[in-house]
């Protein structure tokens, strides 16, 4: 039931854009996403609730396709501070939540 | 505002020992609770999540147990540790099911 990430890794220079994609076999009911740095708890980003809807602030940006199961993280011009893991967590039921592969982002000057 | 502590924030167990890590939450009521580990360099794995005092379900049958005797309280125990049960164990809370997920700081445990 774990979401699948793609890609696994990217190393992006900083001001580039970079799209990470998350994956489920099953329904997804809802998407959050997080941003995890090395040795710290994750950091909720944003939710996405509903097939359709897009969201993002400042340049992270993220949609949600409820009929191809899945949802797609966009970081556009990236910056340093932006390097970290980035998970989807999603449930099939309103008491369970599965957290996605994972996607190990580095920015590089 | 809401605010997560864990303790320990590090632990070095010998294999066979006991385990108790405790987890609390403050500024909210009937949250649900959740218990997670992360292997060095591996996601997240949910452990356990309980949407009430004394209600546990478990994800992951092992020698981990968890128990939460009050409202704001969870605690992650074992009576036999495991060379295995190393990792990052980290608890957080929501205020239902599919809703944010806030993280405490996390407690590192090394079973030697």
């Amino acid at each position: 039931q774990q979401p699948v990430q793609s890609p696994q890794a990217v190393i992006l220079r900083e001001g580039e854009d970079a799209v990470i994609n998350c994956s489920s076999s099953k329904a997804l009911y809802s998407v959050h996403w997080y941003r995890q740095k090395h040795g710290e708890a994750p950091v909720f980003l944003m939710i996405l609730l509903k097939g359709g809807e897009q969201k993002g602030h400042d340049k992270i940006s993220a949609s949600f396709n409820e009929k191809k199961q899945q949802s797609s993280l966009y970081l556009t011009a990236s910056q340093l501070s932006y390097s970290g893991t980035y998970f989807c967590g999603t449930g099939p039921t309103g008491n369970q939540f599965y957290f996605g592969t994972g996607t190990s982002l580095t920015v590089i000057p | 505002s809401q605010t997560i502590h864990q303790w320990p924030a590090t632990l070095v167990q010998p294999v066979g020992s006991p385990l108790s890590l405790e987890c609390t939450v403050e500024g909210t009521s009937n949250p649900n609770l959740y218990w997670y580990r992360q292997a060095a360099g591996r996601g997240l794995q949910l452990l356990f999540y309980s949407v009430g005092i004394g209600q546990i379900s478990s994800e992951v049958p092992q020698n981990l147990s968890a128990s939460r005797p009050q409202d704001r309280q969870f605690i992650l125990s074992s009576k036999k540790l495991l060379l295995s049960d190393s990792g990052f164990y980290l608890c957080a809370w929501s205020l239902g099911g599919l809703e944010t997920q806030y993280f405490g700081p996390g407690t590192r445990l090394l079973v030697l």
